[in-house]
This record gives C-alpha cells, sequence and structure tokens, in this order.
C-alpha cells in the first residue's frame, strides 16, 4: 500500500487522558500535515513539517497539542489532558517535494477520536 | 466572514444529471485551487487541482476558476449513485508553507 497511513483509526478516550497519534506518509513524500475535521467542517490546518523540521503551526494547536517527525519519516501528534471538545477526526496529508506536486497533498484515512 | 464559503447542501439530483458544486473566496493570496471527495468516515481524496483562471477537464470531472469573481466551481457529468460523497473546495496561496483552507463541504447525493 503506497497511500498516508494512520493509526489507530479509532480512538476512545476519557477526559484528561493523553492521547497520541501516528501518521505514516506516502515514502517519498517529504511534507507532512496534520489537520482537524468536526462533523459538518472541512478538514482545519494544524501543523507543517518539512522533512523532521516543524515549520508551522496553527493557532489551533493549544499547549496541550504537540506533534513531531524525529527522522523526517513518520510523524506522532499528542494531545494532553485530553478535552470534550477535542473530540474529531485528525487528517494526516503528505506532499511531494517535486515541482508543483508539492501543492498536492494526499490525505489518509483518519483517525477519530472521542473524549469522553 | 469565512475565508472560503461552500454551500453545504445537502444535493440531490438524478443519476445522470450534470452537478455543479461551487466555492467563493475573500483572500486574494489564494492562486491554488483544489478539489477533495469525501465519503463518510474517510479522509478526503484528491480530485482536481488548478493554479490558472479558465477550465480543467479529467474525464467526467471540469474544474473552474475565475480568479476575477473569486469564484470556482466543479461540475461533475453523467453523475453516477457512486459520486455520492462531501465535495470540499481546497486553497492556498503562494507563500511558505502549504497549508490549505477548505470550504465546509457540500454533501451530494446521486439517486438511482
Amino acid at each position: 500500500d503506497t497511500g498516508v497511513s494512520q493509526n489507530p483509526r479509532h480512538k476512545i478516550t476519557k477526559r484528561g487522558q493523553n492521547v497520541t497519534f501516528r501518521c505514516d506518509p506516502i515514502s517519498e513524500h517529504n511534507r507532512l500535515y496534520w489537520y482537524r475535521q468536526t462533523l459538518g467542517q472541512g478538514p482545519e490546518f494544524l501543523t507543517y513539517f518539512q522533512n523532521e523540521a516543524q515549520l508551522e503551526k496553527s493557532r489551533l494547536l493549544s499547549d496541550r497539542f504537540s506533534a513531531e517527525r524525529p527522522k523526517g519519516s513518520f510523524s506522532t501528534l499528542e494531545i494532553q489532558r485530553t478535552e470534550q471538545g477535542d473530540s474529531a477526526m485528525y487528517l494526516c496529508a503528505s506532499s511531494s517535494p517535486r515541482g508543483l506536486s508539492t501543492y498536492e497533498q494526499y490525505f489518509g484515512p483518519g483517525t477519530r477520536l472521542t473524549v469522553t | 466572514q469565512k475565508e472560503v464559503e461552500q454551500d453545504p447542501g445537502p444535493l440531490s439530483v438524478p443519476e445522470g444529471a450534470i452537478v455543479s458544486l461551487n466555492c467563493t473566496y475573500s483572500n486574494s493570496a489564494f492562486q491554488y485551487f483544489m478539489w477533495y471527495r469525501q465519503y463518510s468516515r474517510k479522509g478526503p481524496e484528491l480530485l482536481m487541482y488548478t493554479y490558472s483562471s479558465g477550465n480543467k477537464e479529467d474525464g467526467r470531472f471540469t474544474a473552474q476558476v475565475d480568479k476575477s469573481s473569486k469564484y470556482i466551481s466543479l461540475f461533475i457529468r453523467d453523475s453516477q449513485p457512486s459520486d455520492s460523497a462531501t465535495y470540499l473546495c481546497a486553497m492556498k496561496g503562494t507563500g511558505g508553507g502549504n497549508k490549505l483552507t477548505f470550504g465546509t463541504g457540500t454533501q451530494l447525493k446521486v439517486e438511482l
């Protein structure tokens, strides 16, 4: 499978717990993005990596959120002290470093988080 | 006001109909435009991408961009039940980074 993969696909957690999601991008893609999508809305940008460097973060990414991409391959998104408002689909996308393909972002299936 | 406005629908059409999906935007910095299709509980799938005013065709799909009016459209010809999904427009500017700004999505149902 050459697409973007995300794990887990579903996560149910209690308020106050920490959760971590993983994203594996398409193998030759050096750019990786995290988005959040709530019901009835389009995805909202959270953060962006080029290789291992985190180059952009949204105001949506509060102090409870942290993302890493330690070796420039897979990425993790951690949410500490989860709140009910964190319930959403967390989407990962990647794009190629070559020419105009940098603007084509390919999304994974998402991790659906439910905070109870 | 949101930077990207999209009619959420739902839009219901008979099989074989021509479907028109639209977005308007307010940010003149947007220069690259994409359409994504999203099935229920799945990630968005890139359908089309364009960066110039005018039309771009791919099979049954045509993307149209009018930068002077800040208006983009996606046309689906000979619509099929398998086209039933949510269609998201997305845009980005020419600045550094590659943040996409999405519309809210239009839910489309193509009925037999």
